[in-house]
């Protein structure tokens, strides 16, 4: 089975700019959830999705935003980039959330 | 609210020894699961472990074990036989419940862990 796949793997952006990542879950897998990793803060979870609604939020602003597909497929957004969001974006699936995650290898993203 | 924490932010093993890396976690929640996963250099998280709060017995998978004391709310990992592969970052994580908490986890703030020939 494949695992989790992430793309852009690599990204560098300006300052104002938007950004939008994606995210495949294994297959059969429902629920997916974004985390941001940086240096200072660790690994912070953003929001996750299932079936296609958002069931939880981390305390990230309005700027990061996320949707999910009929497919599980997954995107979050990134408006009006900082040069703090310069991070690693780590998606995580699982088939109801509540049991193991299992990630992807993540986009790092620089704003420059 | 949940926290983790992991007091060790460095540790050194020898080849083929054994390392305990450190972990004391806080919650309210009376049902809950705790986690392990390694992040090599690259940045993708492994899943190693996993302990449910009601589980009696400490999990096992491999050369990984997890040492659980509930009353003492610590998760410790343990890694029999460290093998230069070993060396990564290890995060321990949280994740509550009830099923309303979904697929959030919460994580420690890591430790490096560096295995010497």
């Amino acid at each position: 089975k494949a695992g989790v796949t992430q793309t852009p793997r690599y990204l560098i952006k300006t300052r104002g700019q938007q950004v939008t990542l994606s995210c495949s879950p294994i297959s059969g897998h429902r629920s997916v959830s974004w985390y941001q990793q940086t240096p200072g803060q660790g690994l912070q979870f953003l929001f996750e999705y299932f079936s296609e609604t958002q069931r939880n939020k981390g305390n990230f602003p309005g700027r990061f935003s996320g949707r999910q597909f009929s497919n599980s497929r997954s995107e979050m957004n990134v408006s009006t980039l900082e040069l703090g969001d310069s991070a690693l974006y780590l998606c995580a699936s699982s088939f109801w959330g509540t049991e193991t995650q299992y990630f992807g290898p993540g986009t790092r993203l620089l704003v420059l | 609210a949940q926290k983790i924490t992991q007091t060790q932010p460095g540790m050194f093993v020898q080849e083929k020894e054994a390392v305990t890396l450190d972990c004391t976690y806080d919650t309210s929640d009376q049902s809950y699961g705790l986690f392990w996963y390694k992040q090599p250099s690259s940045g993708e998280m492994i899943f190693l472990i996993y302990q449910g709060s009601y589980d009696e017995q400490n999990a096992t998978e491999g050369r990984y074990s997890l040492n659980f004391q509930k009353a003492r709310k610590s998760a410790n990992l343990v890694i029999s036989a460290s093998q230069l592969g070993d060396s990564a970052m290890y995060f321990c994580a949280m994740r509550g419940r009830p099923y309303n908490q979904g697929g959030k986890l919460i994580f420690g703030q890591g430790t490096e862990l560096s295995v010497k020939p």
